[in-house]
């Protein structure tokens, strides 16, 4: 059983580029949620994708977006990258259970994205 | 609005020793609340979680929380620390009044000596 999967590992940019991260969530789990995890500090909630819309939002400026595919699997852009985006970008899946919240998140390894 | 606070940003303890990994946090209303490890290179995995049933929740690794709703406090323990406990570990909270989303706290590296 495939846990979540993101691609790329690792990822170089330049200040004013776009960047496109990939998730595949594990098999069962219909919801995603994208994190940002700066150096020495903890995750950070950017968004949250549930039946292809988005369902909450952290406090990230619009150039932060994404997209959920019927797959499940989930993309998260970035527009003009600023070297503060350098972090580690993290996906997690979960399995909605009715109005409940999420209760056990799975997380992928992660995208290290360099902005340079 | 919910929120987690961690005090300490890094602990050290010897092998053997006691490990108390603490975190209070802050919600309207029952929270659900999480205790995730995160090793090298890695993305965060569970240890363990409060769902308000037994306010002494067992996890993984022999790793165990007590919530306190008096003290707001879901502090992480351990009895005997070992090597491979080096990591950092993240409290979380999510109250499902801030919609269906999980917040960390900032994090508490565990060093191990020897």
């Amino acid at each position: 059983d495939a846990g979540v999967t993101q691609s790329p590992t690792h990822l170089i940019k330049t200040r004013g580029q776009q960047v496109t991260l990939r998730c595949s969530p594990k098999s069962g789990h219909d919801t995603v949620s994208w994190y940002q995890q700066a150096l020495g500090q903890g995750p950070q909630f950017i968004f949250q994708y549930y039946e292809e819309e988005e369902r909450q939002r952290g406090n990230f400026p619009d150039r932060f977006s994404g997209h959920q595919f019927p797959n499940y699997s989930s993309e998260l852009n970035v527009n003009a990258l600023l070297l503060g985006d350098s972090a580690l970008y993290l996906c997690a899946s979960s399995l909605r259970t009715g109005d409940r919240p999420n209760e056990k998140l799975f997380f992928g390894s992660g995208t290290q994205l360099s902005v340079l | 609005a919910q929120s987690v606070t961690q005090l300490g940003s890094h602990v050290s303890v010897s092998e053997g020793a006691l490990v108390l990994l603490r975190c209070n946090y802050s919600s309207s209303v029952p929270p659900y609340l999480f205790w995730y490890v995160q090793y090298p290179n890695q993305g965060l995995q569970l240890l363990l979680k409060y769902t308000s049933a037994a306010t002494l929740v067992k996890g993984i690794n022999g790793f165990e929380a007590e919530f306190k709703k008096s003290e707001t406090s879901f502090h992480l323990t351990k009895p005997s620390a070992h090597m491979s406990d080096a990591a950092e570990y993240f409290c979380a909270v999510s109250d499902g009044t801030g919609g269906f989303k999980t917040i960390f706290g900032a994090g508490t590296r565990l060093f191990v000596k020897a």
